[in-house]
């Protein structure tokens, strides 16, 4: 089977740096994403990782290590805004599986 | 990045009526769109993919005949769910995957919100 595992919450000040961690078990797959969501909004896309190692764009970073079976989203210079719910995602060819979710608290 | 539009954004029926959502890919052609469920701070819950010009693929629980989802051409899928009852309310979104060799991205719909009276 599959599973994606993911803290509930996390808390962070405002300014600060957060990781959100995920770890994974799946029998395959070709890359891990990251999607954040604002209550009463859709998802939208944070990220992709289809090989191991850091990509970057802008404040937010996401990693892979497939031998880990581990990833994580690393959020830079926290502002207000940045308070949503963020998914890992895992990409298969037959399906998307989307993890539980971690809601991201900021401190002012 | 890519929109795509989901219409209704809100829809109130009465219990036994069915309701029709369109999702639309504007800016590419998405041979596979995808539809979803959330409840209150939960997460997604895959309810069906749906592949242009074949039959739609359902997650383990989802009755087909309830939610008829029909994926016509490469840029409009259709979600019906049928005989809508009160436990149907939900926040119902869909999504257009968007796949090339460095990305695999799903445009994400605004979502519509169905309350079953």
């Amino acid at each position: 089977g599959q599973s994606l595992e993911q803290p509930s919450e996390v808390t962070a000040v405002e300014g600060a740096i957060v990781q959100i961690n995920c770890t994974y078990q799946t029998s395959g797959f070709y890359g891990l994403s990251w999607y954040q969501q604002h209550d009463g909004g859709a998802p939208t896309f944070l990220s992709y990782n289809a090989l191991d190692g850091l990509e970057e764009t802008g404040r937010f970073s996401s990693f892979l290590s497939r031998s880990d079976s581990y990833g994580y989203l690393l959020l830079q210079e926290l502002q207000m805004k940045d308070s949503a719910s963020y998914f890992c995602v895992l990409n298969r060819d037959d399906k998307i599986i989307f993890g539980k979710g971690t809601r991201l608290h900021i401190l002012p | 990045g890519a929109v795509v539009s989901q219409h209704p954004s809100r829809v109130i029926c009465k219990s036994g009526t069915s309701v029709k959502i369109e999702c639309r890919s504007l800016d590419f052609q998405a041979t596979t769109m995808f539809w979803y469920r959330q409840f209150p701070k939960q997460s997604l819950m895959l309810m069906a993919t749906s592949n242009e010009g074949s039959k739609a693929t359902y997650e383990q629980g989802v009755e087909k005949d309830k939610f008829l989802i029909n994926h016509a051409s490469l840029t409009l899928s259709t979600l019906t769910v049928t005989s809508a009852h009160p436990e149907d309310s939900s926040f119902y979104i869909c999504s257009a995957r968007f796949r090339d060799r460095s990305t695999d991205t799903q445009y994400f719909g605004p979502g519509t919100r169905l309350t079953v009276l």
